[in-house]
C-alpha cells in the first residue's frame, strides 16, 4: 500500500463547477500537507500548504485537512479552463516529500 | 533571478551510456532534491542534500549517484543507463531555515530522458 493515495482521474468538469480533489494517507506523523499544480510539460508549482488539521482558503482555492481520517482535500470554486492541470498532493516526512500520483483535471469551456 | 534551472532539457541515451544532469539554483537554498516522475507513479525522490557537501538517499536511489560540491549546484549522475531510467527528472530546492517541508520547495522545469 502506498503511503499517499490519490485518484488519477481524469476529472472533467464544466467551467464554473466546484471541483473536489482528495488524497488519503497512512502515516499519522505527517504534519505539513501540500497541493501542487503541474501544467503539461512543466515543473510542479506550490499551490497551497496547510500545517496540521484545519482549513485554509486562498481566493478560489480551499485546502482541508482531517488528520483523524487521514484525508485531505482541495476545493476549487468557479473553476476556469486555466485550472486544467494535474494536481498533486504531498506530505512532509523529515526533509522529504511524499507525493500522491496526481489527479488530472480538465475544465471544459 | 532564474530560480531553479536544469540542463539539459531533453536527452536520448543508449543502454549502458552515462550522463550527468545539472541542477542550479540562485536563491541561496540549503536543501536540494532530485525526483523522477513516471506515469501513474507521481514524483519519487531519488536523492537529496541538506547542505553543501552532503547527500542522502531517497526512495529510489539505485542506479543514480549525486554530488553537491557547491551550494548552488546539485548533480545527478547515471553511470550505466537502463531503459527503466526513462523518465522526467525534476530538481527542487528549499530555502535556509525551512524544515524541508514542501511548503518551501521550488521545482525546476524538468529534464526528459529517453534510454533506448
Amino acid at each position: 500500500q502506498k503511503e499517499v493515495e490519490q485518484d488519477p482521474g481524469p476529472l472533467s468538469v464544466p467551467e464554473g463547477a466546484i471541483v473536489s480533489l482528495n488524497c488519503t494517507y497512512s502515516n499519522s506523523a505527517f504534519q505539513y500537507f501540500m497541493w501542487y499544480r503541474q501544467y503539461s510539460r512543466k515543473g510542479p508549482e506550490l499551490l497551497m500548504y496547510t500545517y496540521s488539521s484545519g482549513n485554509k482558503e486562498d481566493g478560489r482555492f480551499t485546502a482541508q485537512v482531517d488528520k483523524s481520517s487521514k484525508y485531505i482535500s482541495l476545493f476549487i470554486r468557479d473553476s476556469q479552463p486555466s485550472d486544467s492541470a494535474t494536481y498533486l498532493c504531498a506530505m512532509d516526512s523529515s526533509y522529504k516529500l511524499i507525493f500522491g500520483s496526481g489527479t488530472r483535471l480538465l475544465v471544459r469551456p | 533571478n532564474a530560480g531553479v534551472t536544469q540542463t539539459p532539457k531533453f536527452r536520448v541515451l543508449k543502454t549502458g551510456q552515462s550522463m550527468t544532469l545539472l541542477c542550479a539554483q540562485d536563491m541561496n537554498h540549503e536543501y536540494m532534491y532530485w525526483y523522477r516522475q513516471d506515469p501513474g507513479m507521481g514524483l519519487r525522490l531519488i536523492h537529496y542534500s541538506v547542505g553543501e557537501g552532503t547527500t542522502a538517499k531517497g526512495e529510489v536511489p539505485d542506479g543514480y549517484n549525486v554530488s553537491r560540491l557547491k551550494k548552488q549546484n546539485f548533480l545527478l549522475g547515471l553511470e550505466s543507463a537502463a531503459p527503466s531510467q526513462t523518465s522526467v527528472y525534476f530538481c527542487a530546492s528549499s530555502p535556509p531555515g525551512s524544515t524541508g517541508g514542501g511548503e518551501t520547495q521550488y521545482f525546476g522545469p524538468g529534464t526528459r530522458l529517453l534510454v533506448l
